[in-house]
């Protein structure tokens, strides 16, 4: 069946910090890759996607970049903000259907002035 | 603000009550789900309607009764729940095959 791993957290980054956070998965087929992030007290908003092989995704500074070869779609960003502070989840659905998406447990992502 | 709606934000129930779930969107997907959030963990995925019929459900005790009276609104029916049932109950909506999930703001749930 299809898993998505992902580093465990929290994560605890300094303002302006460089953020990586590891997603790789397993998968048949070539099926689509999302981070989602959830912010304290709220549902999850999609942050990006790609859909086929190194397609990069980015929104808001964020980056993913879907590597087939390593299975993986690490999520980056340049310079993090005190407003990043959410969980941070990566998942994947399969080619064709955004029916049953595949979750990682979520990395906490906490930064500080 | 979320395009997908969701009613209550808060719902504290005892196990013989019989309450309900509300979830709404204008976006024109037809497809509309149902999951399952404890805390610290991922979404789980309850319920799938695809085109106001029922498509997936992931093996959810009847005490769950989804309902899909138009392509904008769905429902989530309890019913004698237990506790380990708490949890935020997320709604979600897509469009077509590849479309991405465009989640609500959840229900907390609280069974006492």
């Amino acid at each position: 069946g299809n898993s998505v791993t992902q580093m465990e957290g929290p994560v605890t980054l300094s303002e302006e910090a460089f953020l990586t956070i590891n997603c790789t998965y397993t998968a048949t087929g070539y099926p689509s890759l999302f981070w989602y992030v959830q912010y304290p007290g709220e549902g999850l908003q999609l942050l990006l996607k790609a859909t086929k092989a190194d397609d990069k995704g980015s929104n808001k500074g964020f980056e993913a970049t879907y590597r087939k070869e390593t299975t993986s779609f690490h999520l980056e960003k340049g310079s993090v903000q005190v407003s990043d502070s959410a969980v941070y989840f990566c998942a994947l659905s399969e080619a064709g259907t955004a029916s049953k998406l595949t979750f990682g447990t979520g990395t906490r992502l906490q930064v500080t002035l | 603000d979320t395009e997908v709606t969701q009613t209550p934000k808060h719902l504290v129930m005892g196990m013989t009550n019989k309450k309900s779930l509300k979830c709404e969107q204008h976006m024109g997907h037809r497809a509309m789900y149902w999951y399952k959030q404890k805390a610290k963990k991922p979404p789980e995925l309850m319920f799938v309607y695809s085109y106001e019929k029922l498509s997936i459900n992931e093996s959810v005790p009847s005490r769950f009764s989804p309902e899909c009276p138009n392509s904008s609104l769905l429902n989530l029916h309890l019913h004698a729940l237990q506790p380990e049932d708490s949890a935020l109950y997320l709604c979600a909506s897509s469009g077509v095959s590849d479309s991405p999930l465009h989640f609500g703001n959840g229900t907390r749930l609280t069974v006492t």
